[in-house]
């Protein structure tokens, strides 16, 4: 089955630094979203991402959708304390099926 | 501010009762999911919906597990008998057109089987 690994797992930085992290994939993906989850919410929605190549900003944070169609990566950049949370990347495989697969997250901490 | 609703949030049971979770979600949106998150497995999708009609639930365990749609504005889950394995946070998400592409997912419902 498809597969999607998130790294790095969990990040402890301290505030005003810049964070990146990234997912690669077993198999070619047609959308990337990238969402983040507070403690006790759902997850929200940060960015999406449709075409190879394409690199999307919204506020601080920047997405890009790999060329291979099988990595996509977040970047946050000066982070702040309200960032702390679990960021998921989700990969859609098939158009129109709508089915996501998230990765496992990556938890990150920020110390003001 | 449109977003999808889910009650209830939080719901402790005894092992063999039946548990029903709703989700309503937003006006507009034709797709409808339902996920499990664990600490173990993580996200995990049980069913989705188009146009009220399911589309796969091959994620459901079917004994017990049903999905449902009753009309454009609720969707429901629901396990009988519950066992405690089933304990996870249950999530609704809704998503907008055919070519849908974004997911949308309500608060969940924090579900605990002694």
């Amino acid at each position: 089955g498809q597969q999607l690994n998130q790294s790095p797992q969990s990040m402890f930085i301290q505030e005003g630094e810049d964070v990146s992290m990234n997912c690669t994939s077993s198999s070619i993906f047609n959308t990337w979203l990238w969402y983040k989850q507070d403690p006790g919410e759902g997850p929200v929605l940060l960015i999406a991402l449709y075409k190879a190549g394409e690199l999307t900003s919204n506020g601080r944070l920047t997405a890009q959708f790999g060329i291979t169609r099988k990595d996509s990566f977040l970047n946050i950049s000066a982070s702040i304390p309200s960032d702390v949370g679990i960021y998921f990347c989700a990969g859609q495989w098939i158009r129109n099926t709508g089915k996501l697969i998230f990765g496992q997250g990556t938890t990150l901490q920020v110390k003001p | 501010d449109a977003r999808v609703t889910q009650t209830p949030r939080h719901k402790v049971t005894e092992m063999g009762q039946e548990v029903t979770m709703r989700c309503q979600p937003i006006l507009g949106h034709n797709t409808v999911f339902w996920y499990r998150q664990t600490m173990m497995q993580g996200l995990e999708l049980l069913a989705y919906f188009r146009n009220r009609a399911p589309l796969d639930d091959s994620g459901m365990p079917k004994d017990r597990f049903s999905a449902e749609m009753p009309d454009a504005t609720l969707a429901t889950l629901k396990i009988q008998p519950s066992e405690p394995r089933d304990s996870a946070v249950y999530f609704c998400a809704s998503g907008p057109g055919q070519g849908m592409r974004e997911q949308y997912f309500g608060p969940g419902t924090r579900l605990t089987v002694t």
